[in-house]
C-alpha cells in the first residue's frame, strides 16, 4: 500500500489561529480524502481533496473554515482556520488505492487551547 | 438512524476465547465493506475486505449478508494483541466510506 506521511504529528495551538496540515503520499493515487476523529469518535469526512480544483466538502463542512489544497496527484493540505477547542480532533489524510481499500497517515492530532 | 451501526462494546474476553462483531449498514447502495482496527491514538488500518462469499485470514473471518445488510468479524483464539477498537465501513462506489462507531475489544490474560 501506499506511504502517506502526515505532518505535523501534533500540535497545540491557540484559539483564533490557523493550522496547516501537510499529506504526502509516495505514489500517484487520485482519491484522496481528510477525516476528522474527534475524541472518543469514529471517522468523519471532512471532504474529498480533488486535484485541479476545489475540494468536495460534506455536509457542515465549509470551505472558509477547512480550506485544502491539492497542487499534484501526491500531495494535499488542510488548513483548520480560527480554531476553537471544539476543533481538538485527530485529523487524519487518507487515499483510496485501486483496490478500492483506504488507507490512512498516521494522523495530525490538534489541541486547542 | 447511523448509516452504520455496531455492537457499542467494550468486549473483555479472555486470553484463547472466540469472540464476534455484528455491524449494519442501512445504505442498500453499497457495495464495498471492510473491517478497520484502530490501536490506541493510531491511525485506523485496514483488517480485511469483506466479500460476498465471505473470507478467511488466519483468526479471523469476515461475513457478509447483503439482504440483511449485516456484516460480522469472528475473531478465533484471540491474543493479548488484539485488543483496539474494531471499525466496521460501507462504502457505496464512487462516494464516501462510512464508518461505524466502532467496537471496542481487549483481551485479558
Amino acid at each position: 500500500s501506499a506511504v502517506i506521511s502526515q505532518k505535523p504529528s501534533r500540535d497545540i495551538c491557540q484559539r483564533g489561529t490557523s493550522l496547516t496540515i501537510q499529506c504526502q503520499v509516495d505514489s500517484q493515487v487520485t482519491m484522496m480524502f481528510w477525516y476528522r476523529q474527534q475524541p472518543g469518535q469514529s471517522l468523519t469526512l471532512i471532504a474529498t481533496a480533488n486535484q485541479g480544483s476545489e475540494a468536495t466538502y460534506e455536509s457542515g463542512f465549509v470551505i472558509d473554515k477547512f480550506p485544502i489544497s491539492r497542487p499534484n496527484l501526491t500531495f494535499s493540505t488542510l488548513t483548520v482556520s480560527n480554531m476553537s477547542p471544539e476543533d481538538s480532533s485527530i485529523y487524519l489524510c487518507s487515499v483510496e488505492e485501486l483496490t478500492g481499500e483506504l488507507f490512512f497517515g498516521e494522523g495530525s492530532r490538534l489541541t486547542v487551547l | 438512524r447511523k448509516e452504520v451501526e455496531q455492537d457499542p462494546g467494550p468486549f473483555n474476553v479472555p486470553e484463547g476465547a472466540t469472540v464476534a462483531f455484528n455491524c449494519t449498514y442501512s445504505n442498500s447502495a453499497s457495495q464495498s465493506f471492510f473491517w478497520y482496527r484502530q490501536d490506541c491514538r493510531k491511525e485506523p488500518k485496514l483488517l480485511m475486505s469483506v466479500y460476498s462469499s465471505g473470507n478467511e485470514d488466519g483468526r479471523f473471518t469476515a461475513q457478509l449478508n447483503r439482504a440483511s445488510q449485516y456484516i460480522s468479524l469472528l475473531i478465533r483464539d484471540s491474543k493479548l494483541s488484539d485488543s483496539a477498537t474494531y471499525l466496521c465501513v460501507a462504502a457505496v462506489y464512487g462516494q464516501n466510506f462510512v464508518f461505524g462507531p466502532g467496537t471496542r475489544l481487549s483481551v485479558l490474560p
